[in-house]
């Protein structure tokens, strides 16, 4: 198992909106749709922020989105906010119930 | 509400076995979902390191499979991590989580303890 590919780290100015990619194979993120989103603060646990590729869980902002396209899947932020600064990993399911993550990326608001 | 706390030893000789328990509260372990343990090195990304059913089927991940023992104990409400022969490689932020596995996400996570492997 290799970890999916996320960029190092994606910047944008408070307002905008940021994409951050998740590329694994057609064995993980291609097969099936449940690929996770969790934000993680330094010292902190990591927050569920999306499940099964596009699901928020309550209490979630609505600034946060996801999608999956082949064997990419990817999390928006929309209007960018000081507090959105953080670690963000993807995970997905990769057959035989194992999972992967991505390596993380860093989000800087600007 | 759901919450998760790891504990065990901080420091762990090279060649020893790192074991860790996460206490679980605000849910009963024997009521379902899995329960999985993650790590993070310092500077890295988080790895999954398996995950297990409080009947007590077991999934670990292939690359950690033949040094990861995961455990349940019911009665306490706690499940625990043995990993055998660490090197400093195994030093890391280790996290307990609930994981549901209809969706294969976790759902609540712990505060995470730092173990270091050092002589």
């Amino acid at each position: 198992q290799s970890a999916l590919t996320q960029p190092a780290s994606v910047s944008g100015s408070p307002g905008q909106s940021i994409t951050i990619s998740c590329t694994g194979t057609s064995s993980d993120v291609g097969s099936y749709n449940l690929v996770s989103w969790y934000q993680e603060y330094p010292l902190k646990a990591p927050k569920l922020m999306i499940y099964e590729v596009n699901k928020r869980p309550s209490g979630v902002s609505n600034r946060f989105s996801g999608s999956k396209s082949g064997n990419t899947a990817s999390l928006t932020i929309s209007g960018l906010q000081a507090e959105d600064e953080a670690d963000y990993y993807c995970c997905s399911y990769a057959g035989s119930s194992t999972v992967i993550f991505g390596g993380g990326t860093k989000l800087t608001v600007l | 509400q759901v919450q998760l706390q790891e504990s065990g030893p901080g420091l762990v000789k090279p060649s020893e076995t790192l074991s860790l328990t996460c206490d679980v509260s605000g849910y009963s372990i024997s009521s379902g979902y899995y329960w999985g343990w993650m790590r993070q090195p310092p500077g890295k990304g988080l790895e999954w390191i398996g995950s297990m059913y409080h009947s007590g089927s077991t999934y670990y991940n292939p690359s950690r499979k033949s040094r990861v023992t995961i455990s349940v104990d019911t009665s306490k409400n706690q499940f625990s991590l043995k990993l055998s022969s660490v090197t400093a490689a195994d030093t890391a932020v280790y996290y307990c989580a609930r994981e549901t596995i209809s969706g294969w996400y976790f759902d609540h996570w712990g505060q995470g303890t730092l173990v270091t492997v050092s002589a």
